[in-house]
């Protein structure tokens, strides 16, 4: 199917566990992102990538990492979950910088127990 | 610190009543300010504003950007159930790439 997917959709892990978030998206655009969302914040970004092999910080990075080896795909991994990583995570996808209308994936709802 | 804000958090009307919601922002190298309504999973996009004073329309729903404020404001008149949602303002600028920051977003509930 053509669009972004993120799986899985719902997830629970324990605190401490090593817990990886896949998105993937088919038109080949240049630009992934990833926002988490809680209430009273809005969407934060986490990380983006301007491409394959270049991946940047956003506005709350501490706790995650990403790679993105292929143009199609982006995980985000929690190294060692915590309860504060609960929230709705959600990834995005532009064809270029100067885009505006990113696609957003349906989310990741993670709770962290 | 570059920062989307909006306001009210929160709205309840009535079917039939008109609304405002404001947003404003503070980044460094501004693009442009978009809108999105969120249901119960991702945003959607609704509005890109880029210059000053030019309204966009779409149905029952018009945004306008003020640069010279730094604020947007989206306007939903003869409201419905289904305009229940969030609303979410985001500005795209240049830091090192572009990027959208959001703001927290206004949750609008229109009751029947």
């Amino acid at each position: 199917d053509a669009g972004i997917t993120q799986s899985p959709r719902y997830k629970i892990t324990e605190t401490g566990r090593q817990v990886t978030l896949m998105c993937h998206q088919t038109w080949s655009h240049s630009y992934m992102f990833w926002y988490r969302q809680d209430l009273g914040h809005g969407l934060r970004l986490i990380y983006y990538s301007a491409a394959a092999d270049i991946t940047d910080k956003g506005e709350v990075p501490d706790g995650y990492v990403v790679s993105r080896s292929k143009t199609e795909n982006f995980p985000l991994t929690l190294e060692s979950a915590t309860r504060s990583q609960t929230s709705v995570y959600f990834c995005a996808s532009s064809e270029s910088n100067v885009n505006y209308g990113y696609t957003f994936g349906s989310g990741t709802r993670l709770t962290v127990v | 610190e570059d920062k989307v804000v909006q306001s009210p958090l929160s709205l309840v009307v009535h079917e039939g009543d008109t609304v405002t919601l404001n947003c404003s922002y503070e980044v460094t190298n501004f693009r442009s300010l978009l809108w999105y309504k969120q249901e119960k999973k991702a945003p959607t996009f609704l509005f890109m504003l880029t210059s000053s004073g030019i309204e966009k329309k779409s149905g029952r729903l018009s945004s306008i950007l003020d640069k010279k404020e730094l604020s947007s404001i989206l306007n939903i008149t003869a409201t419905q159930t289904g305009d229940s949602a969030i609303y979410l303002c985001a500005a795209f600028f240049y830091n090192q790439g572009g990027k959208l920051i959001f703001g927290q977003g206004t949750e609008l509930s229109v009751k029947p």
